[in-house]
């Protein structure tokens, strides 16, 4: 069974700010996909990487970054210098590469940034 | 590009009635369709899925179904809505290969009174 935890439920930072969300996941697959998805007040969740297991590169994309470490099996997420915008509960997820949980997002719980001006 | 679509945006419904939501996908072909359902606590629930048209997957047995007429559209029904119904309804798409990252809707807020 696949599992996602995402242990911070809120977390408020002040503007400008670093911040990191973290997420922890549990699979017996070999290979599998890694997801963060931030889904703003307005509900639509919008999707922001996909890490492929056998890849354990960081990737960072303007303001975020992301650190994957399959030792730890762990995959945080890191907003540099945050803005109010990034008010938003982001989740990750975890699906399997092949068969019947290739279809199947398994979502954590979600963490809920508020970023204070 | 893509765009997803779903409707109606928010829906109150007695219970004991009946539901039908519809996600409609633009812009690709055979897509990989799916419904979540995201009950209040922020979790979100795979509830069915579907690889082609007439091609339906249950995750959950329970009180709703889920039809895939045409290649971009996709149903959500139930005959008698249950108060444990409410939620949030979100439709997403995904391309027909495996693992691909999925593509939300707006998503229905439906509440059962």
């Amino acid at each position: 069974a696949q599992k996602v935890t995402q242990a911070q439920t809120e977390i408020s930072v002040v503007e400008k700010e670093d911040v990191t969300l973290d997420c922890v996941y549990e699979t017996r697959d070999t290979t599998y996909y890694l997801f963060w998805y931030k889904q703003p007040p307005s509900g639509e969740l919008v999707f922001l990487i996909r890490r492929n297991s056998f890849d354990e590169q960081n990737e960072i994309s303007g303001r975020y970054s992301w650190n994957f470490q399959k030792s730890t099996s762990s995959f945080n997420f890191t907003i540099t210098a945050s803005q109010v915008v990034d008010s938003a509960v982001y989740f990750c997820a975890l699906s399997g590469a092949s068969g019947a949980g290739s279809y199947q997002l398994t979502f954590g719980k979600g963490t809920k940034l508020s970023v204070i001006p | 590009s893509q765009t997803i679509h779903q409707w109606p945006a928010t829906l109150v419904q007695p219970v004991g009635s009946p539901l039908s939501l519809e996600c409609t996908v633009e812009g690709t072909s055979n897509p990989n369709l799916y419904w979540y359902r995201q009950a209040a606590g922020r979790g979100l629930q795979l509830l069915f899925y579907s690889v082609g048209i007439g091609q339906i997957s249950s995750e959950v047995p329970q009180n709703l179904s889920a039809s895939r007429p045409q290649d971009r559209q996709f149903i959500l029904s139930s005959k008698k809505l249950l108060l444990s119904d409410s939620g949030f309804y979100l439709c997403a798409w995904s391309r027909d290969s495996d693992s691909y990252e999925q593509y939300f809707g707006p998503g229905t807020r439906l509440t059962v009174t």
